[in-house]
């Protein structure tokens, strides 16, 4: 996945612990995303951010925090892991908006017990 | 609602065709894609269609027609490595992507 390096990538918490997700990019792409992939559901947005300094709510944000200090990170943090928070989470960047490719990070499958 | 249908799994043969239906429903259209998601992997862009009609990029092709909310992921001269899933994926009114659960792809000898 060039440009894009997703760390960790595979982590088992326990329920109440907490943990950060990085993302980071050399592609100087404004639009980072963090999504999460389940069984039998589409990719589902959590948060985005269109640049630094900036975040957005997605779909289902509830349970996530997030920061973009600097343009090519974007940290996606679990403050208190429930074990609905089970999935595959992936990092993406953009361009720009709309219709504009997305490029993902290699994944980073989180377990909470 | 929004909502992304397609079929959840399908088998084809090495050498053979197949197509991948999706048929959408979004508070407006401003396109559609198609990724490829091999198993552990992350999505990869396949094709982008806006208007209507097919695009063809070398083995792959993907048709949209705006009038019925349905589009179609065509791959011809299958081969062992494009068994992955296939993710379809409109573009809404505010530019907001909504994803498809996915189409897994077994490729048979």
């Amino acid at each position: 996945n060039a440009g894009v390096t997703q760390t960790p990538k595979f982590r088992v918490l326990k329920t109440g612990q907490s943990m950060t997700l990085l993302c980071a990019q050399d592609m100087n792409h404004e639009y980072m995303y963090w999504y999460r992939q389940d069984p039998g559901m589409g990719l589902r947005l959590i948060h985005y951010s269109v640049g630094e300094g900036t975040t957005a709510k997605g779909e289902v944000p509830d349970g996530y925090n997030v920061s973009r200090l600097k343009k090519q990170n974007f940290l996606l943090g679990l403050e208190s892991a429930a074990p609905s928070q089970t999935s595959v989470y992936f990092c993406a960047h953009s361009q720009g908006s709309g219709a504009n490719v997305l490029t993902f990070g290699a994944g980073s499958r989180l377990t909470v017990l | 609602g929004q909502n992304i249908d397609q079929p959840t799994e399908m088998t084809a043969t090495e050498g053979a065709i197949v197509q991948i239906n999706c048929t959408y429903q979004t508070s407006g259209f401003n396109g559609l894609f198609w990724y490829q998601q091999h198993a552990g992997e992350a999505p990869t862009f396949l094709s982008y269609n806006v208007l209507d009609g097919l695009e063809e990029k070398g083995r792959f092709s993907s048709f949209l027609s705006r009038s019925k909310g349905y589009s179609y992921l065509l791959l011809k001269e299958l081969q062992m490595k494009d068994s992955a899933s296939y993710l379809c994926a409109a573009l809404d009114s505010n530019y907001q992507l909504i994803w498809g659960a996915g189409t897994k792809l077994i490729i048979k000898p």
